[in-house]
């Protein structure tokens, strides 16, 4: 069983679009990301979420919004994409947060803005 | 900002040689260091990790040191195979940070 599965893989939109990428875990954990990965393989964190609190990193556009149904899934919605938003997307969970645990992490989603 | 480098960004090595990864962090209150493994086309995979109360660690065919005096770490890949031939990062987390820090990927080429 996939432990954290992203979907779509692939996303290819338009410049103005509105897109969601879905996460979901089925380890139990209580904590989810969300990484942005460039073209130079560095591995920016967006969001961190757990059942009590999210915590944005700063420097992440307001067009970024991570939405939570439930603790097993993680959805990050964008609006208005841009070019520069182009990039590899990961999900990854946790046991918990506050940096002192594995992340699993997710296929990633390989989004390309035109 | 990004507290967490790599002195290498690219590494190549012989198949059958052990490889040396190594990497800097910056916020001497991180307890906890992590190494993923990255192939093409995947997420990132743990390799190994260790907390800030030791200085050696070993898994299958790979060692993980600290030295917390420099605020280093290194991977140590023995008898480096052609499926080790990855981008590897070194994460520190457990500060005041909250979350990993995940440093620059460090690129493994594996010559047959």
């Amino acid at each position: 069983d996939t432990a954290v599965s992203q979907t779509p893989k692939y996303l290819v939109t338009q410049m103005g679009n509105d897109k969601s990428i879905k996460c979901e875990q089925n380890l139990g954990h209580d904590t989810m990301y969300w990484y942005k990965q460039d073209s130079k393989k560095f591995l920016k964190i967006m969001f961190s979420y757990n059942n009590k609190e999210l915590i944005i990193n700063e420097t992440v556009p307001n067009r970024f919004s991570p939405k939570s149904p439930d603790k097993a899934h993680l959805n990050l919605h964008i609006n208005s994409l841009e070019l520069g938003d182009s990039a590899v997307y990961f999900c990854a969970s946790s046991q918990t947060s506050g940096g002192r645990y594995e992340q699993y992490f997710g296929p990633g989603t390989r989004l390309t803005v035109t | 900002g990004e507290s967490v480098g790599l002195h290498l960004p690219t590494l190549s090595v012989q198949e059958g040689d052990n490889s040396i990864i190594n990497c800097a962090y910056s916020n001497s209150a991180s307890d906890y260091f992590i190494w993923y493994k990255q192939e093409s086309g995947k997420g990132p995979q743990f390799i190994i990790d260790i907390r800030s109360n030791m200085d050696k660690r070993q898994g299958q065919r790979v060692t993980v040191l600290l030295n917390k005096t420099v605020k280093h770490l290194s991977l140590q890949i023995a008898a480096t195979q052609p499926g080790d031939s990855a981008v590897y990062f070194c994460a520190e987390g457990g500060g005041s940070q909250g979350n990993l820090i995940f440093g620059k990927g460090t690129k493994l080429s594996v010559k047959p």
